[in-house]
């Protein structure tokens, strides 16, 4: 098993949607969350991270944690076709150097 | 602020040959750098992680006499694939941590060099 799982997609919505992005992990020794964007043969790029358990929000997305069911996800208000890209969600323990990243959903916003 | 860059972008090499992959952080001090292998349509999986000065430290299943890490300063880390095969053909990402940053999340990714052998 995998210690993050997340669903390759591809995902694909109109524009002005919401998006709503999950995945689920193991590792109960996971601290921090994140979200990245990664644009076709580009880097990944951080959006948001959170801290345990909880929400936050960022302009149009929201990162949202839950511990007791070891689920993340990461919603996108008003997509806009610029959102295209791929989406990764990463954990990483406490004080810990090794991020472990879900193996991407790609999300396509059409006109 | 906080960018990383990597050079080349893209490289095909012959079969057999060393290719050599720099990362550099431009406007911070990175005192840990990570390597890290991207299959298409897969997630990344790291590859090492190297702190200025000393060896890197391989992921499981990682040969390290292939992948050749070093660290030699606070804003550059390289890449050497050694004696190249068609199978090592992948994008390859690092991300650089900056000071004493404790939390993991604190890495800035480069924008990846491909590599194909042939």
């Amino acid at each position: 098993q995998k210690e993050v799982e997340q669903d390759p997609g591809p995902l694909s919505v109109p524009e002005g949607a919401i998006v709503s992005l999950n995945c689920t992990y193991s590792n109960s020794a996971f601290q921090y969350f994140m979200w990245y964007r990664q644009y076709s043969r580009k880097g990944p790029e951080l959006l948001m991270y959170t801290y345990s358990s909880g929400n936050k929000e960022d302009g149009r997305f929201t990162a949202q944690v839950d511990k007791s069911s070891k689920y993340i996800s990461l919603f996108i208000r008003d997509s806009q076709p610029s959102d295209s890209a791929t989406y990764l969600c990463a954990s990483t323990t406490g004080g810990g150097n090794k991020l472990t990243f879900g193996t991407g959903t790609q999300l396509k916003v059409e006109l | 602020g906080a960018v990383v860059s990597q050079h080349p972008s893209w490289v095909i090499c012959k079969s057999g040959t060393s290719v050599k992959i720099e990362c550099r952080s431009l406007d911070f001090q990175a005192t840990t750098m990570f390597w890290y292998r991207q299959f298409p349509k897969q997630s990344l999986m790291l590859m090492a992680t190297s702190n200025e000065g000393s060896k890197a430290t391989y992921e499981q299943g990682v040969e390290k006499d292939k992948f050749l890490i070093n660290h030699a300063s606070l804003t550059l880390s390289t890449l050497t694939v050694t004696s190249a095969h068609p199978e090592d053909s992948s994008f390859y990402i690092c991300s650089a941590r900056e000071g004493a940053q404790p939390q993991g999340y604190e890495q800035y990714f480069g924008p990846g060099t491909r590599l194909t052998v042939t």
